[in-house]
């Protein structure tokens, strides 16, 4: 068990509709990515917090937004979701601001219909 | 931006023999280069790392080396195990680059007992 704690496990939505997914970091990491995992295009890096605020930024569409709360607890909102949206999402967390050491949760994922 | 392209994309070995993953990078400023593990239905999982100030790193059945002037690293594990059995991606990244790590596409690793 990495620590990472996502939720749901699976999303089955319609084309057109928003889903937020949660994570919540390792205690005390202070970082939490985004990455989205598809057969075609592997692990891509959507965004990253650190301490509340964005930190990095990756291939992530408009149509995405996340943010980190006060509790270090973040959320990735996915909206007007497309056929071609449906992957795995995965969260992780590290420490301190740089990328290394990353711990993953189990993903959450997501089917668009 | 950065381009890491790892081979080969399966690999399929027998218990007890030595299986080798390659990866090559694009970006001579890329200076952290992380192994991932990742079994059925969970998320990466961080096996070794290694910085360019080093050429080599071991520990236990697991190697990394690094030739920086030919912008590639490699992925040894000796005496495998059939729990090796696992997809392995590696990843580079550069300190300054926003904190994006990029990923290979991923080697599926199958360890036949």
């Amino acid at each position: 068990d990495s620590g990472v704690t996502q939720t749901p496990k699976h999303l089955i939505t319609a084309t057109g509709q928003r889903v937020t997914l949660r994570c919540s970091p390792r205690s005390g990491d202070l970082s939490v990515y985004w990455y989205q995992q598809s057969l075609d295009q592997g692990l891509q890096f959507l965004i990253q917090y650190y301490n509340g605020e964005e930190r990095a930024k990756g291939n992530i569409l408009e149509r995405f937004s996340a943010q980190q709360f006060p509790d270090l607890h973040s959320e990735l909102n996915l909206s007007s979701l497309e056929l071609g949206d449906s992957a795995l999402y995965f969260c992780a967390s590290s420490p301190g601001a740089t990328n290394e050491k990353l711990f993953f949760g189990s993903g959450t994922q997501l089917s668009v219909l | 931006g950065e381009n890491v392209e790892q081979h080969p994309s399966t690999l399929s070995v027998q218990e007890g023999d030595s299986a080798v993953i390659k990866c090559t990078y694009s970006d001579s400023a890329s200076n952290y280069f992380p192994w991932y593990k990742q079994e059925l239905g969970k998320g990466p999982q961080l096996i070794i790392d290694i910085r360019s100030n080093v050429g080599e790193k071991k520990d236990q059945r697991i190697a990394v080396t690094l030739n920086k002037t030919a912008k590639h690293f490699s992925l040894h594990i000796t005496e495998t195990q059939p729990e090796d059995s696992a997809v392995y991606f590696c990843a580079a990244s550069e300190d300054n680059a926003g904190n994006m790590l990029t990923f290979g596409g991923g080697t599926r690793l199958m360890v036949k007992p």
